[in-house]
Protein backbone atom coordinates (compact mmCIF):
# COMPACT_ATOMS: atom_id res chain seq x y z
CA UNK A 1 0.00 0.00 0.00
CA UNK A 2 0.85 3.54 -0.29
CA UNK A 3 3.40 4.96 2.44
CA UNK A 4 3.15 8.35 3.86
CA UNK A 5 6.37 10.21 5.70
CA UNK A 6 5.92 13.68 7.26
CA UNK A 7 8.33 15.83 8.14
CA UNK A 8 9.64 17.07 10.71
CA UNK A 9 8.53 14.75 13.05
CA UNK A 10 8.39 17.63 15.82
CA UNK A 11 8.71 21.32 15.42
CA UNK A 12 8.84 24.07 17.75
CA UNK A 13 8.14 27.88 17.06
CA UNK A 14 8.34 30.86 18.44
CA UNK A 15 4.99 32.92 18.16
CA UNK A 16 4.81 34.93 14.31
CA UNK A 17 7.45 32.92 12.89
CA UNK A 18 6.65 30.61 9.66
CA UNK A 19 6.94 26.76 8.80
CA UNK A 20 6.79 24.74 6.02
CA UNK A 21 5.63 21.11 7.02
CA UNK A 22 6.10 18.34 4.32
CA UNK A 23 4.84 15.25 3.35
CA UNK A 24 5.91 12.25 0.62
CA UNK A 25 4.03 9.83 -0.41
CA UNK A 26 4.76 6.43 -2.26
CA UNK A 27 2.42 6.11 -5.25
CA UNK A 28 0.21 8.35 -7.28
CA UNK A 29 -2.76 9.37 -5.38
CA UNK A 30 -6.70 10.41 -6.03
CA UNK A 31 -6.85 12.29 -2.63
CA UNK A 32 -4.74 14.50 -0.29
CA UNK A 33 -6.07 16.25 3.17
CA UNK A 34 -4.09 18.17 5.49
CA UNK A 35 -5.39 17.85 8.92
CA UNK A 36 -4.55 19.99 11.94
CA UNK A 37 -5.44 17.50 15.13
CA UNK A 38 -6.43 20.10 18.46
CA UNK A 39 -5.62 19.42 21.69
CA UNK A 40 -9.05 18.05 22.74
CA UNK A 41 -8.16 15.31 19.85
CA UNK A 42 -10.32 16.76 17.01
CA UNK A 43 -9.35 16.29 13.22
CA UNK A 44 -10.02 19.83 11.25
CA UNK A 45 -9.78 19.71 8.00
CA UNK A 46 -7.28 22.22 6.49
CA UNK A 47 -7.16 21.26 2.57
CA UNK A 48 -8.48 18.40 -0.02
CA UNK A 49 -5.27 19.13 -2.28
CA UNK A 50 -4.79 16.10 -4.45
CA UNK A 51 -2.85 18.49 -7.08
CA UNK A 52 -1.97 22.53 -7.13
CA UNK A 53 -1.65 24.97 -4.29
CA UNK A 54 -4.55 26.55 -2.26
CA UNK A 55 -4.07 29.06 0.73
CA UNK A 56 -6.79 30.15 3.10
CA UNK A 57 -5.97 32.92 5.59
CA UNK A 58 -2.34 32.15 7.17
CA UNK A 59 -1.91 28.58 5.40
CA UNK A 60 -1.54 27.61 2.45
CA UNK A 61 -0.69 24.25 0.66
CA UNK A 62 1.13 22.66 -2.44
CA UNK A 63 1.19 19.21 -3.88
CA UNK A 64 3.32 18.29 -6.69
CA UNK A 65 1.16 15.04 -7.35
CA UNK A 66 4.01 14.36 -10.28
CA UNK A 67 7.15 14.27 -7.60
CA UNK A 68 4.98 13.03 -4.78
CA UNK A 69 4.74 15.55 -1.90
CA UNK A 70 2.94 17.88 -0.71
CA UNK A 71 4.07 21.23 1.36
CA UNK A 72 1.96 23.05 4.43
CA UNK A 73 2.88 26.18 5.05
CA UNK A 74 2.33 28.74 7.61
CA UNK A 75 3.03 32.53 8.26
CA UNK A 76 2.90 34.30 11.06
CA UNK A 77 1.93 31.27 13.59
CA UNK A 78 0.01 31.65 16.56
CA UNK A 79 0.34 29.57 19.69
CA UNK A 80 -3.54 28.04 18.93
CA UNK A 81 -1.81 26.68 15.99
CA UNK A 82 -0.33 24.25 18.22
CA UNK A 83 -1.30 20.60 17.83
CA UNK A 84 -0.85 17.65 15.70
CA UNK A 85 -0.59 18.22 11.83
CA UNK A 86 -1.48 15.22 9.53
CA UNK A 87 -1.66 14.33 5.86
CA UNK A 88 -3.07 12.14 4.53
CA UNK A 89 -3.46 10.14 1.31
CA UNK A 90 -5.42 7.74 -0.32
CA UNK A 91 -5.36 6.00 -4.02
CA UNK A 92 -2.25 4.19 -5.42
CA UNK A 93 -2.35 1.56 -8.21
CA UNK A 94 -5.88 1.35 -10.25
CA UNK A 95 -7.21 4.23 -7.39
CA UNK A 96 -9.51 1.46 -6.63
CA UNK A 97 -9.49 2.54 -2.46
CA UNK A 98 -10.70 5.95 -1.24
CA UNK A 99 -9.95 5.10 2.35
CA UNK A 100 -6.84 7.95 3.46
CA UNK A 101 -3.79 6.58 4.51
CA UNK A 102 -2.45 8.81 7.33
CA UNK A 103 1.00 9.76 7.82
CA UNK A 104 2.70 9.98 11.45
CA UNK A 105 2.05 13.45 11.95
CA UNK A 106 3.99 16.69 12.62
CA UNK A 107 3.70 18.02 16.11
CA UNK A 108 3.59 21.46 16.27
CA UNK A 109 4.32 23.93 19.06
CA UNK A 110 3.95 27.51 19.44
CA UNK A 111 5.50 29.00 22.61
CA UNK A 112 4.59 32.94 23.13
CA UNK B 1 -22.00 24.69 8.09
CA UNK B 2 -23.27 21.00 8.23
CA UNK B 3 -20.62 18.54 10.49
CA UNK B 4 -20.33 15.26 11.46
CA UNK B 5 -21.46 14.98 14.68
CA UNK B 6 -20.53 11.73 17.50
CA UNK B 7 -22.09 10.45 20.62
CA UNK B 8 -21.16 9.90 23.23
CA UNK B 9 -18.05 12.21 23.25
CA UNK B 10 -16.32 9.52 25.64
CA UNK B 11 -17.28 5.75 26.55
CA UNK B 12 -15.82 3.78 29.13
CA UNK B 13 -16.48 0.01 29.65
CA UNK B 14 -15.68 -3.22 31.03
CA UNK B 15 -13.71 -5.74 28.97
CA UNK B 16 -16.18 -8.45 27.22
CA UNK B 17 -18.65 -5.60 26.88
CA UNK B 18 -20.65 -4.65 23.91
CA UNK B 19 -20.05 -0.91 23.01
CA UNK B 20 -22.16 0.90 20.36
CA UNK B 21 -20.54 3.98 19.18
CA UNK B 22 -23.09 6.13 16.69
CA UNK B 23 -22.45 8.99 14.23
CA UNK B 24 -24.50 11.06 12.26
CA UNK B 25 -22.65 11.96 8.39
CA UNK B 26 -23.55 15.23 6.49
CA UNK B 27 -26.62 15.01 5.53
CA UNK B 28 -26.13 14.63 1.54
CA UNK B 29 -23.22 12.39 1.75
CA UNK B 30 -23.03 8.58 0.11
CA UNK B 31 -19.81 7.38 1.46
CA UNK B 32 -19.01 6.82 5.16
CA UNK B 33 -15.89 5.68 7.10
CA UNK B 34 -14.94 4.78 10.49
CA UNK B 35 -11.11 5.34 11.86
CA UNK B 36 -9.61 4.89 14.76
CA UNK B 37 -6.03 6.66 16.54
CA UNK B 38 -4.65 4.38 19.26
CA UNK B 39 -2.98 7.53 21.66
CA UNK B 40 -0.03 8.69 20.54
CA UNK B 41 -0.40 7.14 17.25
CA UNK B 42 -1.48 7.93 13.64
CA UNK B 43 -4.83 7.75 12.60
CA UNK B 44 -5.93 3.84 11.02
CA UNK B 45 -8.95 3.05 8.57
CA UNK B 46 -11.63 0.74 9.78
CA UNK B 47 -14.47 0.26 7.48
CA UNK B 48 -15.80 2.02 4.57
CA UNK B 49 -19.37 1.65 3.55
CA UNK B 50 -21.24 2.76 0.65
CA UNK B 51 -24.54 1.44 -1.21
CA UNK B 52 -25.38 0.06 2.36
CA UNK B 53 -22.90 -2.51 2.07
CA UNK B 54 -19.41 -2.66 3.26
CA UNK B 55 -16.68 -1.71 0.11
CA UNK B 56 -13.86 -1.97 2.35
CA UNK B 57 -12.45 -2.65 5.41
CA UNK B 58 -8.76 -3.28 6.65
CA UNK B 59 -7.64 -6.35 8.87
CA UNK B 60 -8.38 -4.24 12.13
CA UNK B 61 -12.23 -4.99 10.98
CA UNK B 62 -12.33 -8.45 12.61
CA UNK B 63 -15.53 -10.63 13.34
CA UNK B 64 -15.96 -8.35 17.01
CA UNK B 65 -16.90 -5.75 14.77
CA UNK B 66 -19.81 -4.38 12.42
CA UNK B 67 -21.34 -1.26 11.31
CA UNK B 68 -24.62 -0.59 10.51
CA UNK B 69 -26.85 2.86 8.74
CA UNK B 70 -30.22 1.75 10.42
CA UNK B 71 -32.11 4.76 8.96
CA UNK B 72 -31.34 7.44 6.66
CA UNK B 73 -29.12 9.30 9.45
CA UNK B 74 -27.25 7.28 11.31
CA UNK B 75 -24.30 5.13 10.93
CA UNK B 76 -22.76 3.28 14.09
CA UNK B 77 -19.68 0.93 15.25
CA UNK B 78 -20.37 -1.99 17.04
CA UNK B 79 -17.51 -3.91 19.12
CA UNK B 80 -19.15 -7.10 20.70
CA UNK B 81 -16.80 -8.18 22.92
CA UNK B 82 -14.44 -5.54 23.90
CA UNK B 83 -10.59 -6.34 24.75
CA UNK B 84 -8.22 -3.22 26.46
CA UNK B 85 -6.55 -2.71 22.99
CA UNK B 86 -9.81 -1.73 21.88
CA UNK B 87 -9.45 1.64 23.73
CA UNK B 88 -8.93 4.14 21.45
CA UNK B 89 -9.81 7.50 19.64
CA UNK B 90 -13.02 6.55 17.08
CA UNK B 91 -13.49 8.93 14.15
CA UNK B 92 -16.38 8.54 11.91
CA UNK B 93 -16.03 10.78 9.15
CA UNK B 94 -17.86 10.99 5.65
CA UNK B 95 -18.07 12.26 2.43
CA UNK B 96 -20.08 13.07 -1.01
CA UNK B 97 -17.99 11.65 -3.75
CA UNK B 98 -14.96 9.37 -3.08
CA UNK B 99 -12.76 12.42 -2.09
CA UNK B 100 -12.61 15.06 0.39
CA UNK B 101 -13.45 13.43 3.65
CA UNK B 102 -15.20 15.24 6.81
CA UNK B 103 -14.33 13.71 10.08
CA UNK B 104 -16.41 14.02 13.43
CA UNK B 105 -14.91 15.14 16.65
CA UNK B 106 -14.15 11.68 17.88
CA UNK B 107 -15.52 9.13 20.43
CA UNK B 108 -13.12 8.59 22.85
CA UNK B 109 -13.19 4.74 24.17
CA UNK B 110 -11.57 3.60 27.18
CA UNK B 111 -11.58 -0.80 28.04
CA UNK B 112 -10.93 -1.44 31.84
Amino acid sequence: GIQVEQSPPDLILQEGANSTLRCNFSDSVNNLQWFHQNPWGQLINLFYIPSGTKQNGRLSATTVATERYSLLYSSSSQTTDSGVYFCAVSGGYGGATNKLIFGTGTLLAVQP
Amino acid sequence: EPEVTQTPSHQVTQMGQEVILHCVPISNHLYFYWYRQILGQKVEFLVSFYNNEISEKSEIFDDQFSVERPDGSNFTLKIRSTKLEDSAMYFCASSVDRYEQFFGPGTRLTVL
